[in-house]
């Protein structure tokens, strides 16, 4: 069965503007949760949407947004980049939530120049 | 505050050998520990993990150590080989919550 999908796979934006990631999620995993990944940092959360949802969010400023739609694709915002947000942005499914059946997409890589 | 502490941050093992990765968590709610193994250009992949009510769990070449009371937790490569050079990833939750991931060991296994 297809995996966890994630589109586009690099993308190059500049400072100030906005950016929009896509996550196409394994078919009938109904979570969705996002991560940013730097060098040294590790994975950091960023929030999970279930059934459309937004059930759990980490400690990232309101310039990151996400939202889930009805056939559980779900889309990561984030206004008013910054340098800093320059990462791998990788999205993971599951049929209910962490942590059974966590399966990761190849990730998003976004510079900020 | 990083709730998962990793190291060490690279590792370099000739072909053969036993590399071990450590990871050490506070919070005693998390009840699911895994590891991930994330080569370039790929998201990460769940090796293997454990629950805390045991000890050891093998599977494959792969085995994860787990001292509740030290509230530690390692993974051993037996045998490595140069297919296993890739960078690792320690996790803890507590079911239904998000993951806290350690911040990842880089390890490189020499032919």
């Amino acid at each position: 069965k297809a995996g966890v999908t994630q589109t586009p796979r690099y993308l190059i934006k500049t400072r100030g503007q906005q950016v929009t990631l896509s996550c196409s999620p394994i078919s009938g995993h109904r979570s969705v949760s996002w991560y940013q990944q730097t060098p040294g940092q590790g994975l950091q959360f960023l929030f999970e949407y279930f059934s459309e949802t937004q059930r759990n969010k980490g400690n990232f400023p309101g310039r990151f947004s996400g939202r889930q739609f009805s056939n559980s694709r779900s889309e990561m915002n984030v206004s008013t980049l910054e340098l800093g947000d320059s990462a791998l942005y990788l999205c993971a499914s599951s049929l209910f939530g962490p942590p059974y059946g966590y399966t990761f997409g190849s990730g998003t890589r976004l510079t900020v120049v | 505050q990083q709730q998962v502490k990793q190291s060490p941050q690279s590792l370099i093992v000739q072909k053969g050998g036993i590399p071990i990765i450590n990871c050490a968590y506070e919070n005693t709610a998390f009840d699911y520990f895994p590891w991930y193994q994330q080569f370039p250009g790929k998201g990460p992949a769940l090796l293997i993990a454990i629950r805390p009510d045991v000890s050891e769990k093998k599977e494959g070449r792969f085995t994860i150590s787990f001292n509740k009371s030290a509230k530690q937790f390692s993974l051993h490569i037996m045998d490595s080989q140069p297919g296993d050079s890739a960078t690792y990833f320690c996790a803890a939750t507590n079911t239904g919550n998000q993951f806290y991931f350690g911040t990842g060991t880089s390890l490189t296994v020499i032919p």
